[in-house]
């Protein structure tokens, strides 16, 4: 089973909100991870969780805030945000680090609007 | 610098026709892992298949094959008999040896016509 699921599927939200993005698997997998996806873009990496501790954070503004309460659970917090960042987040699992091979598996995204 | 240039933006084709993605990455790592993923209009990227830089061997699975070329640094992607369910955007990436991130093409969105 190669599932990763991602709630909710869309989201609304004014620019003084605060919402978050909840992303499982229940791969085992130890690598966890959210992109963000513009229409007709290719996804750009947000934040790497390798073992439940950060290890890459891409320059993400401040208003994103991720955490890893557990190996099978990632969330966004999402807080303040521009229309700009209206976009479909994915949330991404493998079984290990890219550096030994392991491919990521892909939820089916949450389509975020911001007004 | 890594970098994946997909350089066909967009492909049209009529059911049962055959059909080649082209994928030219760049690296400097002698070791590396090339991906193909498939984006249906429902928006899960879909994971295809994974090669790395010492496995020159073609793959096939069912209508789908690829072709992995170190010498002119290409993995290209063919469907065979394409199908309507075929029609997605579609994703080569090359992972960096530098930590977790998979460098992606930009797509190439693939239509096929009843």
């Amino acid at each position: 089973d190669t599932e990763v699921t991602q709630t909710p599927k869309h989201l609304v939200m004014g620019m003084t909100n605060k919402k978050s993005l909840k992303c499982e698997q229940h791969m085992g997998h130890r690598a966890m991870y959210w992109y963000k996806q513009k229409a007709k873009k290719p996804p750009e990496l947000m934040f790497v969780y390798s073992y439940e501790k950060l290890s890459i954070n891409e320059s993400v503004p401040s208003r994103f805030s991720p955490e890893c309460p557990n190996s099978s659970l990632l969330n966004l917090h999402l807080h303040a945000l521009q229309p700009e960042d209206s976009a479909l987040y994915l949330c991404a699992s493998s079984q290990g680090f890219y550096r030994e091979g392991y491919e990521q598996y892909f939820g089916p995204g949450t389509r975020l609007t911001v007004t | 610098a890594q970098k994946v240039t997909q350089a066909q933006t967009e492909i049209s084709v009529v059911e049962k026709e055959d059909v080649t993605l082209d994928c030219v990455y760049e690296t400097r790592d002698t070791t590396y892992y090339l991906f193909w993923y498939k984006q249906p209009p429902s928006g899960e990227l879909v994971f295809l298949i994974r090669r790395n830089s010492f496995d020159e061997q073609n793959e096939i699975s069912g209508r789908y094959s690829w072709n992995f070329q170190k010498s002119t640094s290409s993995f290209n992607f063919t469907i065979t008999a394409s199908q309507v369910v075929d029609s997605a955007v579609y994703f080569c990436a090359l992972g960096d040896n530098q930590g977790g991130k998979l460098i992606f093409g930009q797509g190439t969105e693939l239509s096929v016509k009843p």
